[in-house]
């Protein structure tokens, strides 16, 4: 029961484009989500959180959008960079009750490759 | 500020050995959880620690346990390794605020188990 998904294994951006990555959820009770970005061999890293209450969560070149009513979220990143280059999951949690968020289910990644 | 360490970073079993991993968060968190992540996939939430309980545990069977001691550092331990057990193993650690809410889940650079 995969209820977070990455539908596009990879994406190619050209340095200084957009790279728009997207997520889809399953589950309606999730209600905290977030990115994170992966290089080889190391942990995956924060980039940037969107909580249920809000639809768009912008720090630096990264903005997240949720879509509620689809149940779908998008990161953007402009200008890309070659150090973008990565794969990038998002996660997704809720408050289940004292447990709160302490459980993160991802979606299978993407990997994102910016060309110079 | 150091940030989530784990040990050991490589680790080679056989099938049927026991195996422990440990975890160091970063000061001041509380809370620890720990994910299975095989190749081409996403994270899997393993286990969940807060205040040395635990608060939550995933799909994954009795083999599979941890514990939190009191300077909040884990232990996830598998007993009777299984080839597919071979896996990038993470721990993330989070601040717990007012009611036992947390929030983002950082993570360490994991530890890369291999049994043959």
């Amino acid at each position: 029961d995969q209820q977070v998904k990455q539908n596009s294994p990879s994406l190619s951006v050209q340095e200084g484009r957009i790279s728009i990555l997207n997520c889809d959820y399953t589950n309606s009770m999730f209600d905290y989500f977030l990115w994170y970005k992966k290089y080889p061999a190391e942990g995956p890293t924060f980039l940037i959180s969107i909580s249920s209450i809000k639809d768009k969560n912008e720090d630096g070149r990264f903005t997240v959008f949720l879509n509620k009513s689809a149940k779908h979220l998008s990161l953007h990143i402009v200008p890309s960079q070659p150090g973008d280059s990565a794969v990038y999951f998002c996660a997704s949690s809720w408050n289940a009750g004292g447990t709160s968020y302490g459980k993160l289910t991802f979606g299978q990644g993407t990997i994102l490759t910016v060309h110079p | 500020d150091a940030g989530v360490t784990q040990s050991p970073t490589h680790l080679i079993k056989t099938r049927g050995q026991h195996v422990t991993l440990r975890c160091s968060p970063i000061s001041g968190h509380k809370s620890v959880s720990w994910y299975q992540q095989v190749l081409g996939q996403g994270p899997q939430f393993i286990f969940q620690y807060y205040e040395k309980e635990e608060r939550g545990r995933g799909n994954f069977p009795d083999r599979f346990s941890a514990r939190q001691f009191p300077n909040y550092s884990s232990e996830l331990n598998v007993n009777a390794l299984l080839l597919g057990d071979s896996a990038l193993y993470l721990c993330a650690s989070s601040w717990v605020i007012a009611g036992g809410l947390q929030e983002t889940q950082y993570f360490g650079p994991g530890t890369r188990l291999l049994v043959l």
